[in-house]
């Protein structure tokens, strides 16, 4: 069965610094991937999503992942965080075969500090 | 595009009664339809997959008696919580399935009193 693993519960940066969120999966193939993120509350929001091709994918809001085949990783980046960043964010592996059932890692909260 | 609805958003209930919650596909057909659990500061838990036309699949451990699902339509899934019990109290999250990507709803927060 496939895993994803979010090894940083949380993580603090300071306004402007950049931020890195770790995301590593296990599969037998090539999953979907993706990042999602959440205010309190509130519903999951799309960031971006990996399928095939080119292995550094664009989001939205600045976000950007690459995907790294030989380390089983999807990791998500930033150049420069914004206080509005601060939520909590979630990788996902989506399996074609099952309908795109999604497997959720574990979440990183991200606290931006002024 | 791609908006899915949660109804009601909050919802509090008496232990022993059931509550229904919908799901909506706004702006597209939707043969597949999620819905999950959610804790205070945990994950997203997968409760079952909703199939449109057919009988939903549960995870494991997922009590198919007390979390009924319908998928009546292409546009909307009903997930009812029956006999609700303190326990049950959580934030529950509908998801709509478009070409291997799904698209979330707002969420609802069922208390049990």
């Amino acid at each position: 069965a496939q895993s994803v693993t979010q090894p940083d519960i949380h993580i603090t940066v300071s306004e402007g610094a950049s931020l890195e969120l770790r995301c590593n999966y296990s599969y037998g193939a090539t999953p979907y991937l993706f990042w999602y993120v959440q205010s309190p509350g509130q519903g999951l929001q799309l960031l971006l999503k990996y399928f095939s091709g080119d292995t550094l994918v664009q989001g939205i809001k600045g976000f950007e992942a690459e995907f790294k085949r030989s380390q089983s990783s999807f990791n998500l980046r930033k150049p420069s965080v914004h206080w509005s960043d601060a939520a909590e964010y979630f990788c996902a592996v989506g399996i074609k075969a099952a309908g795109n059932k999604l497997t959720f890692g574990g979440g990183t909260r991200v606290l931006v500090k002024p | 595009g791609a908006v899915v609805s949660q109804h009601p958003s909050w919802v509090i209930c008496k232990s022993g009664t059931s509550v229904k919650i919908e799901c909506r596909s706004l702006d597209f057909q939707a043969t597949t339809m999620f819905w999950y659990r959610q804790f205070p500061k945990q994950s997203l838990m997968l409760m079952a997959t909703s199939n449109e036309g057919s009988k939903a699949t549960y995870e494991q451990g997922v009590e198919k008696d007390k979390f009924l699902i319908n998928h009546a339509s292409l546009t909307l899934s009903t997930l009812t919580v029956t006999s609700a019990h303190p326990e049950d109290s959580s934030f529950y999250i509908c998801s709509a399935n478009r070409q291997y990507e799904q698209y979330f709803g707002p969420g609802t927060r069922l208390t049990v009193t």
